[in-house]
Parts: C-alpha cells; sequence; structure tokens
C-alpha cells in the first residue's frame, strides 16, 4: 500500500542533543512538507520541498535543517539550537497543487 | 496571500444531532478547499475537498460541506453524529493558480460529541 512512513513514534531527546525525524512516501510525490503541532495548537510549517535538491524554509525554521536528496525522504533534524522542541511533528507530502497525504506523526520530548 | 478562518475552538453536539463545523476563508484566485480529520496522536486523515463543480461535497464517514462563494465559506456538516467522529478538525485553502501553491491550514475546531 502506498503512503507515508515516519519514524520512530516517539522520540526523546536530550539537552544539547541533535535528533533526526524521519519520512518515507512510496506515492512518487513531487512535494513533501514538514510540520510542527503543539499541545492544542494548529499546524505551523516549519520547511517544505517541491523537488529534489531543493527546499523552502517555513514559518519557524530556526533550529531546524532538512535535506532532500531523494524523491522518497525528507527528514528533519532537530537541532540544539531549538529551545523548545517538544512537539507532535507531522510529514506530509504532494502531487504539486493537490492535497496533502500525511504521516502518522512522531512525538518528540525534551528529558 | 490566503488565509483561513474557523471561528470555533470547539462545537459541542449531541449524538444523532446534526453538526456544523464553520470555515471560512479568503484567496485571490479560484478557492481549492479541504477537510482533514485528526485524532490523538495521529496525522491528518483526508475528508474531502472542493476543487470545481457542485457546491455540495460528499466526502468520507457520512460528512460533506458546502461551497458559498459569495460568503466565502466552506462549512462543513453532517446530518447525525456519532461519538466517533469527535476528534480535531482542520479546513484548509490553496489558491487553484498555477504555479507551486502551500496549503494554508486553519487553527482546527475540537468536535466533541456526547452520548
Amino acid at each position: 500500500d502506498g503512503g507515508i512512513t515516519q519514524s520512530p513514534k516517539y522520540l526523546f531527546r536530550k539537552e544539547g542533543q541533535n535528533v533526526t525525524l524521519s519520512c518515507e512516501q512510496n506515492l512518487n510525490h513531487d512535494a513533501m512538507y514538514w510540520y510542527r503541532q503543539d499541545p492544542g495548537q494548529g499546524l505551523r510549517l516549519i520547511y517544505y520541498s517541491q523537488i529534489v535538491n531543493d527546499f523552502q524554509k517555513g514559518d519557524i525554521a530556526e533550529g531546524y535543517s532538512v535535506s532532500r536528496e531523494k524523491k522518497e525522504s525528507f527528514p528533519l533534524t532537530v537541532t540544539s539550537a531549538q529551545k523548545n522542541p517538544t512537539a507532535f511533528y507531522l510529514c506530509a507530502s504532494s502531487i504539486l497543487n493537490s492535497g496533502y497525504t500525511f504521516g502518522s506523526g512522531t512525538r518528540l520530548t525534551v528529558v | 496571500a490566503q488565509s483561513v478562518a474557523q471561528p470555533e475552538d470547539q462545537v459541542n453536539v449531541a449524538e444523532g444531532n446534526p453538526l456544523t463545523v464553520k470555515c471560512t476563508y479568503s484567496v485571490s484566485g479560484n478557492p481549492y478547499l479541504f477537510w482533514y480529520v485528526q485524532y490523538p496522536n495521529r496525522g491528518l486523515q483526508f475528508l474531502l475537498k472542493y476543487i470545481t463543480g457542485d457546491n455540495l461535497v460528499k466526502g468520507s464517514y457520512g460528512f460533506e460541506a458546502e461551497f458559498n462563494k459569495s460568503q466565502t465559506s466552506f462549512h462543513l456538516k453532517k446530518p447525525s453524529a456519532l461519538v466517533s467522529d469527535s476528534a480535531l478538525y482542520f479546513c484548509a485553502v490553496r489558491d487553484g493558480n498555477t504555479g507551486f501553491q502551500k496549503l494554508v491550514f486553519g487553527t482546527g475546531t475540537r468536535l466533541l460529541v456526547s452520548p
């Protein structure tokens, strides 16, 4: 079945540590996105990518980095510069100018 | 730039009663409109979309939405609510003009259906 896989489902980060969240899709979608969701909040766009080897900052990119070396993969690194990383992270993909397909999310907690 | 407003943080309805979750939008071109649902600790699931055609759009799980161009609204409706419909609902819009266009999401409305 086609879809988006996010891993891990739960992730714990120590202070000052970088962590990478995985997002893989087999839908052959061109565009991919990362969103952050805080408790009781809506979605905030972190980064997005329209094509391989190209990506753009969203509304809250500070403290995060991404890469898009393959069409299927769009990993997100939460760096130590992100001072409040505890949140639910959602990855999505789309054919250009269609609706999004979302992964099941990664819950990141700072310990 | 496009925007979406979901004016209600929470909607409460009794099981068996009709429900409405409100959404208004603003775009410069033709609106492409979407509704998504999110259950706890899950990703967003697609419910329905309006691109063109009939103003009444039918989607998953018995939900439907009515596109009203003059009121720039796209309210989500269901004739008879179920307790299992309790979830967080997001409206989203993109400008239908050519070129890459990101979806813009509303802040979400929590639907609580009581037995």
